[in-house]
């Protein structure tokens, strides 16, 4: 059955590095999401992706984060100057190919971020 | 705006046992509503989504979800969990005129003794 990627699945960095969570999504999926979930709180969601453009993002999804599509099969989520409260799991997730709610959003294993 | 609560943070049944984990929502339109269940070390899995239709929908691994229209409610059953069923469920809501994003309860975190 295919599945959401992600790499890595721990990252350690510094406050005010940046840093690159990388997704792959499914193979014909479409839309893709980046959700997080701070330690023992609500999953997030933080922006949806879709024809190479965001369709939505959350309040959280400031100016210090952005996402990409760099080639067909990879999806990213940079964040430029990691701050304390940006330590997380991130979940990536893709859905296709209408985008509506028939179509499941599948979700990767995530990627716990630790910002010290 | 909409909201999702899961009013119980932390359950624990014995195991073969019947199960109940509820999900309130608010949202002014007719809510699509999924259950999504995580193991640890795991992402998200979906167990079942409610669209419209009948308001017993199954899911897999024997998990089923009865929508409640009058009492804003969308709460998972098992009749006989099973130590795997061990995990944290989350109660969702669609928007898909907002991204598609899902909106997330709180979870609850599900303990099976032996």
């Amino acid at each position: 059955e295919p599945e959401v990627t992600q790499t890595p699945s721990h990252q350690v960095t510094q406050m005010g590095q940046e840093v690159i969570l990388r997704c792959v999504p499914i193979s014909n999926h479409l839309y893709f999401y980046w959700y997080r979930q701070i330690l023992g709180q609500k999953v997030e969601f933080l922006v949806s992706f879709y024809n190479n453009e965001i369709s939505e993002k959350s309040e959280i999804f400031d100016d210090q984060f952005s996402v990409e599509r760099p080639d067909g099969s990879n999806f990213t989520l940079k964040i430029r100057s990691t701050k304390l409260e940006d330590s997380a799991m991130y979940f990536c997730a893709s859905s296709g190919p209408s985008g509506q709610a028939t179509d499941t959003q599948y979700f990767g294993p995530g990627t716990r971020l630790t910002v010290l | 705006a909409q909201s999702v609560t899961q009013p119980d943070i932390h359950i624990t049944v014995s195991e073969g046992a019947s199960l109940e984990l509820r999900c309130n929502y608010s949202y002014g339109a007719t809510p699509y509503l999924f259950w999504y269940v995580q193991s640890p070390g795991q992402g998200l899995q979906l167990l079942l989504k409610y669209f419209s239709g009948d308001t017993l929908v199954q899911g897999i691994k024997g998990f089923e979800a009865e929508f409640k229209r009058s009492q804003s409610s969308f709460n998972l059953r098992k009749p006989s969990v099973h130590w795997s069923d061990a995990a944290e469920y989350f109660c969702a809501v669609f928007r898909n005129n907002a991204g598609n994003m899902l909106t997330f309860g709180g979870g609850t975190r599900l303990m099976v003794k032996p």
